[in-house]
């Protein structure tokens, strides 16, 4: 198993630009998440997901938008960046119950 | 509202001594699972241990230990015999199994250095 996989790992955007930040997992797993970490702050919860065709938001959700139309995939996309969503991002997926599985993490940042 | 609380933005323990990273919550859940990951310098999530909220025993992972008290409503990582490979930040995390959504809430974190 691959685990969780993120793309890309590192990406630098200029304000107002948008991306998708890709993630994956081939552990079958129903819950997927995504996170930002931030200096001093811990992760905070972006949005979530607990299985195909169902999102929530997270903490923070403001600037981002998810989908999940398969059980394996969760981008999360990035509408017009701005320099105070520089931070590093995390995916992960967990069964109900089970600890979180966490990809490498995509370091972005916004000039 | 759910939240970890970690007051100690850094700690230092000599090789081989026991150290205990505190971690306090707050939940009105009566179900939930407390956690604690490692995040070395590389950067990545590692899971280390966990505690659901009706285990009578406290958890145990190797040198991993979670000290829990849950009418304090604190769940202290306690590692023993440290090595220079625990240098690494920890977070405590907290999920509520009401909603049955798999969200985590995360502390802000304790790093640890070990010294030779």
């Amino acid at each position: 198993n691959a685990g969780v996989t993120q793309t890309p790992k590192f990406q630098v955007l200029k304000t107002g630009q948008s991306m998708t930040l890709q993630c994956a997992q081939d552990m079958n797993h129903e819950y997927m998440s995504w996170y930002r970490q931030d200096p001093g702050m811990g992760l905070r919860l972006i949005h979530y997901s607990v299985g195909a065709g169902i999102t929530d938001q997270g903490e923070v959700p403001n600037g981002y938008n998810v989908s999940r139309s398969t059980t394996e995939d969760f981008p999360l996309r990035l509408l017009s960046a701005a320099p105070s969503q520089t931070s590093v991002y995390f995916c992960a997926s967990a069964r109900p119950g089970d600890e979180q599985y966490f990809g490498p993490g995509t370091r972005l940042t916004v000039t | 509202a759910q939240k970890i609380t970690q007051t100690q933005p850094g700690m230092f323990v000599q090789e081989k001594e026991a150290v205990t990273l505190d971690c306090t919550y707050d939940t009105s859940d009566q179900s939930y699972g407390l956690f604690w990951y490692k995040q070395p310098s590389s950067g990545e999530m590692i899971f280390l241990i966990y505690q659901g909220s009706y285990d009578e025993q406290n958890a145990t992972e190797g040198r991993y230990s979670l000290n829990f008290q849950k009418a304090r409503k604190s769940a202290n990582l306690v590692i023993s015999a440290s090595q220079l490979g625990d240098s690494a930040m920890y977070f405590c995390a907290m999920r509520a199994y009401s909603s049955n959504t798999g969200k985590l809430i995360f502390g802000q974190g304790t790093t640890l250095q070990v010294k030779p």
